[in-house]
């Protein structure tokens, strides 16, 4: 059992390249999210799927794009990245349909590691 | 808007000694969550506890417990007998979304513990 994986764990990207990163999970979770999260800061959230099929801007989007593949995958691009993207990226997702403590918690990928020089 | 604030960008403790973590929070919604998530120096993020705004009791697991007071707006942790692998940083998070749904997570900008022999 993986929990939440992301690809890669670390990348260096020059101003106006694109990227995707990869996240995936294997615990049938409805939800997945995006997060960033810069030095000194708390995470902020970028984009969330609530469930399979859908997907909806969180704080911080301007800059990024989603897709939420199939119910396992929920990927990030950056289709011009801008120094101002520098930053690590987690991917979470969480399970829904009870209003406990269970069903609210999410769980975090390790982290992408993203430098745009 | 929703918003947390952690007033104590760096806190220590003495080994086995107990130390509180501040967070307040803001929000007009009547059903939320707060949670408290530990980030170690490796980065990855470890759910500790989570606390209903309709749960009756304080949230207690382990050596953590939340010490939840609704009508001041806080929801402050509380780590017993501190052991040094507690050294990390430490974030409260408040949780938006439909009951027993999705869950977008606001967090605050984190406090750094620090834990002396």
């Amino acid at each position: 059992n993986a929990g939440v994986t992301q690809t890669p764990k670390f990348q260096v990207l020059k101003t106006g390249q694109s990227m995707t990163l990869q996240c995936a999970q294997d615990m049938n979770h409805n939800s997945m999210y995006w997060y960033r999260q810069d030095p000194g800061m708390g995470l902020r959230l970028i984009y969330y799927s609530a469930s399979e099929g859908t997907t909806d801007k969180g704080e911080v989007p301007n800059g990024y794009n989603v897709s939420r593949l199939n119910k396992r995958e929920f990927s990030l691009r950056l289709e011009s990245a801008a120094p101002s993207q520098t930053s690590v990226y987690f991917c979470a997702s969480s399970k829904t349909g009870g209003g406990y403590r269970g069903s609210y918690e999410q769980y975090f990928g390790p982290g992408t590691r993203l430098t745009v020089t | 808007a929703q918003k947390i604030t952690q007033t104590q960008p760096g806190m220590f403790v003495q080994e086995k000694e107990a130390v509180t973590l501040d967070c307040t929070y803001d929000t007009s919604d009547p059903s939320y969550g707060l949670f408290w998530y530990k980030q170690p120096s490796s980065g990855e993020m470890i759910f500790l506890i989570y606390q209903g705004s309709y749960d009756q009791q304080n949230a207690t697991e382990g050596r953590y417990s939340l010490n939840f007071q609704k009508a001041r707006k806080s929801a402050n942790l509380v780590i017993s007998a501190s052991q040094l692998g507690d050294s990390a940083m430490y974030f409260c998070a408040m949780r938006e979304g439909p009951y027993g749904g999705y869950n977008k997570l606001i967090f605050g900008a984190g406090t750094r513990l620090a834990v002396h022999p």
